[in-house]
């Protein structure tokens, strides 16, 4: 069935080096990708997405890549900053997004960033 | 306040009784979607409106949820005789269908249910 698989579920960097996120999807059909990043009793927040025609975007410190052929896609995050910490949330949407359809979330990772 | 508001915030129920939550989304948003999120856990998808018409439903939703949005803008969900499994942070999201944009989530209802 539909499924996004995320780890890795804790990870914790050093400030100031660079944080990796890893999903997996298995609709082949997705076409839409975003991340959420989520603070502590607070709602999750749209940070970055990418789409199926491009291979890599990047915003500032945060960027995102996407392999469809083998259905893997990923965050980096670089320079990580105290502010960085929080449980980020890989999604798809199966069917794509031109369709109607769900939103289908990872499990989410939860990153520390070491002073 | 322009983004997606849900009311009410905190829920303490009784076991047994109905609960009914509402979600406000963007204004602009057709796309809405009711989403339950434990500790520790990503979001669970539970439904999903495109405009009035609720075109999905989780196969893990039991009977006693139900969901609404009658004039394709504000949204219920209604939990009839809580369970203390459920309680959880209820969260809904909005979005544009064809915009460029993501979903857009709501600060959330939180149930607990003794």
């Amino acid at each position: 069935g539909e499924n996004v698989e995320q780890h890795p579920s804790t990870l914790s960097v050093q400030e100031g080096d660079s944080a990796v996120i890893k999903c997996t999807y298995s609709d082949s059909a997705s076409n839409y990708f975003p991340w959420y990043k989520q603070e502590l009793g607070k709602r999750p927040q749209l940070i970055i997405d990418i789409r199926s025609n491009v291979g890599e975007k990047k915003d500032q410190r945060i960027a995102v890549t996407l392999n469809k052929t083998a259905k893997h896609f990923s965050l980096h995050i670089t320079e990580t900053q105290p502010e960085d910490s929080a449980v980020y949330f890989c999604a798809a949407i199966p069917r794509g997004y031109s369709s109607a359809s769900k939103i289908i979330f990872g499990s989410g990772t939860r990153l520390s960033i070491r002073p | 306040d322009t983004g997606v508001s849900q009311d009410p915030r905190h829920k303490i129920t009784k076991r047994g009784q109905n609960v009914t939550f509402r979600c406000d989304p963007i204004s602009e948003h057709n796309r809405l979607y009711w989403y339950r999120q434990t500790l520790g856990q990503g979001p669970e998808f539970l439904t999903y409106f495109q405009n009035e018409a609720q075109l999905e439903k989780s196969r893990l939703l039991s009977d006693r949820f139900s969901a609404e949005r009658p004039k394709g803008s504000f949204s219920t969900l209604e939990i009839q005789r809580t369970e203390q499994g459920d309680s959880a942070m209820y969260l809904c999201a909005s979005s544009l269908e064809g915009s460029t944009g993501g979903a857009f989530f709501g600060q959330g209802t939180r149930l607990t249910v003794v």
